[in-house]
C-alpha cells in the first residue's frame, strides 16, 4: 500500500459544478496537508495548506482534513475552465521538509 | 529572481551519457529540494539542502545520482551513465528555513534518455 492514495481520474465536469477531490493516507505522522495545482508542462503551484485537522477556505476552494479517518479533501465551487489542471495532494511530517505526493487527479472543466 | 528557475527546460540524451540539471532558487531561500516526477505520477522526493549541505539525500535512487549546492544558492543535479528509466521531469523547489514553509516549484527539466 502506498503512503498516499489518490484517484488519478480523469474527472470531467461542466462549468459551474462543484468538484470534490480526495486523498487517503496511511502514515499517522503526517501533520501538514497541501493541495497543489499543476498545469500541463508546468511546476506544481500551492493552492491550500492545512495543519492538522480542520477546514480551510480560500475563495472558491475549501480544504478539509480528517486525521481520524486519514482522509483529506479539496472542494472547488463554481468551477471554471481555467481550473482544468492536475491536482496533487501532498503531506509532510513533523519537519515538513519532505513531502509525499499523491499521483494527482486530472480535472477538466468544460465550458 | 521572481521564481525558481530551472535549466534546461528539456534535455534529450543518449543512454550512458552524463547530464547536469541546474536549479536557481528564489533569492534568500536557504532550503532547496529536488523531486522527480514520472509520467502519470506525483513528484517523488530526491534530496534536500539546507544551505550548502545535503540534509537528506535518502530519495536519491542510486549512486549514479548526485547533487551539489556549493555556495548555498544554485544547485546542480548530476546523473551519470543515464538509463532510459531516468526519463522524467526533474523538479526543483525552494523555501525559507523553518517548519511548514511554502515550497515554490520551478517549471522542471524534462529529461528524455534515448
Amino acid at each position: 500500500q502506498k503512503e498516499v492514495e489518490q484517484d488519478p481520474g480523469p474527472l470531467s465536469v461542466p462549468e459551474g459544478a462543484i468538484v470534490s477531490l480526495n486523498c487517503t493516507y496511511s502514515n499517522s505522522a503526517f501533520q501538514y496537508f497541501m493541495w497543489y495545482r499543476q498545469y500541463s508542462r508546468k511546476g506544481p503551484e500551492l493552492l491550500m495548506y492545512t495543519y492538522s485537522s480542520g477546514n480551510k477556505e480560500d475563495g472558491r476552494f475549501t480544504a478539509q482534513v480528517d486525521k481520524s479517518s486519514k482522509y483529506i479533501s479539496l472542494f472547488i465551487r463554481d468551477s471554471q475552465p481555467s481550473d482544468s489542471a492536475t491536482y496533487l495532494c501532498a503531506m509532510g511530517g513533523g519537519s515538513n521538509y519532505k513531502l509525499t505526493f499523491g499521483k494527482g487527479t486530472l480535472l477538466t472543466v468544460n465550458p | 529572481g521572481a521564481g525558481v528557475s530551472q535549466t534546461p527546460s528539456n534535455k534529450v540524451t543518449e543512454k550512458g551519457k552524463y547530464v547536469e540539471l541546474r536549479c536557481d532558487p528564489i533569492s534568500g531561500h536557504t532550503a532547496l529540494y529536488w523531486y522527480r516526477q514520472s509520467l502519470g505520477q506525483g513528484p517523488e522526493f530526491l534530496i534536500y539542502f539546507q544551505g550548502t549541505g545535503a540534509a537528506d539525500d535518502s530519495g536519491l535512487p542510486n549512486d549514479r545520482f548526485f547533487a551539489v549546492r556549493p555556495e548555498g544558492s544554485v544547485s546542480t543535479l548530476k546523473i551519470q551513465r543515464t538509463e532510459r528509466g531516468d526519463s522524467a521531469v526533474y523538479l526543483c523547489a525552494s523555501s525559507t528555513k523553518g517548519v511548514g514553509q511554502h515550497k515554490y516549484f520551478g517549471q522542471g527539466t524534462r529529461l528524455t534518455v534515448v
